[in-house]
């Protein structure tokens, strides 16, 4: 148990609908970052944030957004949603000491019909 | 950040080491060596990390060549558990650490 906690588990919606998927980061991590794998692209990063401020984007397409809320949680918003962003999507977490150790959470799995 | 190159995938017997190679021949002075590991579908996991010298801990030892052109991560006594795709990701210091994933290499632990 990485300590990094998402939900939901499964998520399954048609094409054209809007999903959000939540994190919440290991205790006293400062830093999110979500990250995108899908059979063709492989893991991808999207995008970081640190203490609720943007720091770092990838990969992101304009349909997704994400945020970061004062007790740190983050959600991952994703709109007119289209089959091909069907995908695990992680959210990893870490302390400043160490950016790049990152925990890693269980994922959501997104299916688009 | 450096270009990786690993083989895409190694078979190792249980109770056995193995030894995972990396070629990141580009890697400049100040990227050090991260290595994860993705047991099927899981969230990655973090499994170590160097700049030039060897390291160890309870899941790996690094091996850096001298060059650090190379690098090999080994784990001492496989288990089934260890089947996994594991990635070598070269990561500058003070990088906000968005991690670049390759393909990685697919270890599979055989009874």
């Amino acid at each position: 148990d990485s300590g990094v906690t998402q939900t939901p588990k499964h998520l399954i919606t048609a094409t054209g609908q809007r999903v959000t998927l939540r994190c919440s980061p290991r205790s006293g991590d400062l830093s999110v970052y979500w990250y995108q794998q899908s059979l063709d692209q492989g893991l991808q990063f999207l995008i970081q944030y640190y203490n609720g401020e943007e720091r770092a984007k990838g990969n992101i397409l304009e349909r997704f957004s994400a945020q970061q809320f004062p007790d740190l949680h983050s959600e991952l918003n994703l709109s007119s949603l289209e089959l091909g962003d069907s995908a695990l999507y992680f959210c990893a977490s870490s302390s400043p000491r160490n950016p790049a150790e990152q925990f890693f959470g269980p994922g959501t799995r997104l299916t688009v019909l | 950040d450096a270009k990786t190159t690993q083989p895409t995938s190694m078979d190792c017997a249980e109770g056995r080491a193995a030894n995972l190679p990396c070629n990141h021949s580009t890697i400049s002075g100040n990227e050090y060596v991260y290595w994860y590991r993705q047991i099927h579908s899981q969230g990655p996991q973090y499994i170590i990390h160097g700049l030039k010298n060897n390291e160890t801990n309870e899941m790996a030892s690094l091996i850096i060549t001298e060059d650090r052109k190379s690098s090999t991560l080994i784990l001492p006594h496989a288990t089934l558990r260890d089947t996994a795709v594991y990635y070598c990701i070269p990561l500058s210091r003070g990088s906000q650490g968005n991690l670049i994933f390759g393909k990685g290499t697919k270890l599979s632990v055989k009874p």
